[in-house]
């Protein structure tokens, strides 16, 4: 089944203390973004890659790093998590071309404390 | 700067028919995207449109004017499951197919 896998789904931890949400997806695509989205503000892009080897910063990507080392995962790096970064996150992948939708994982939310 | 606004909540009656709005002002255009979020759910793609005029899926359409900055998206013989966010999102041309800029929003709620 075609899919965008994230892990963990939920978690709860201290500010600080280093964290890595992964991201994986089977379909071979060459795009991949990480968003969080928060209420009253809608989805906001973090960090992308349009290929391996090649990431950007979005528009929110303070407090956090990415890798893009194979084709297939995107990791969303939190080195000293802060409260403020408590939200529910998103990866997403696509296949290159504008009119390509990007396809969405289940979501990931972070509760720091 | 880049701007994206839709209505925050609309209500409508089951079986009837909805317009969503949303209105754009970004630094370029490569298309505007409609996407569906149920609540505590990823968001799954409904409709692109890059061209004037009108896209039909179904019970779901959706238009399109450049020279206004605007979409709407159309819900036809609504049903209890379409209670749902509905997100606008608009390629911007400057980063070649990567960035879509999201709006807030739409929370649709379908009433008996």
């Amino acid at each position: 089944e075609a899919q965008v896998t994230q892990n963990p789904r939920y978690l709860i931890t201290v500010t600080g203390k280093k964290l890595t949400v992964t991201c994986s997806q089977n379909m071979n695509h060459e795009y991949m973004s990480w968003y969080r989205q928060d209420p009253g503000l809608g989805l906001r892009q973090i960090y992308y890659s349009m290929n391996v080897e090649v990431t950007d910063k979005g528009d929110v990507p303070e407090g956090y790093k990415v890798s893009r080392k194979e084709k297939r995962n995107f990791p969303l790096i939190l080195e000293s998590p802060s409260p403020n970064q408590t939200s529910l996150y998103f990866c997403a992948s696509s296949q290159h071309g504008s009119n390509q939708p990007q396809h969405f994982g289940d979501g990931t939310r972070l509760s720091i404390l | 700067g880049q701007n994206i606004d839709q209505p925050t909540e609309m209500t409508a009656t089951e079986g009837a028919i909805v317009q969503i709005n949303c209105t754009y002002q970004t630094s370029g255009f490569n298309g505007l995207f409609w996407y569906q979020q149920h609540a505590g759910e990823a968001p799954t793609f409904l409709s692109y449109n890059v061209l004037d005029g009108l896209e039909e899926k179904g019970r779901f359409s959706s238009f399109l004017s450049r020279s206004k900055g605007y979409s709407y998206l159309l819900l036809k013989e609504l049903q209890m499951k379409d209670s749902a966010s509905y997100l606008c999102a608009v390629r911007d041309r400057d980063n070649q197919g990567g960035k879509l800029i999201f709006g807030q929003g739409t929370e649709l709620s379908v009433k008996p």
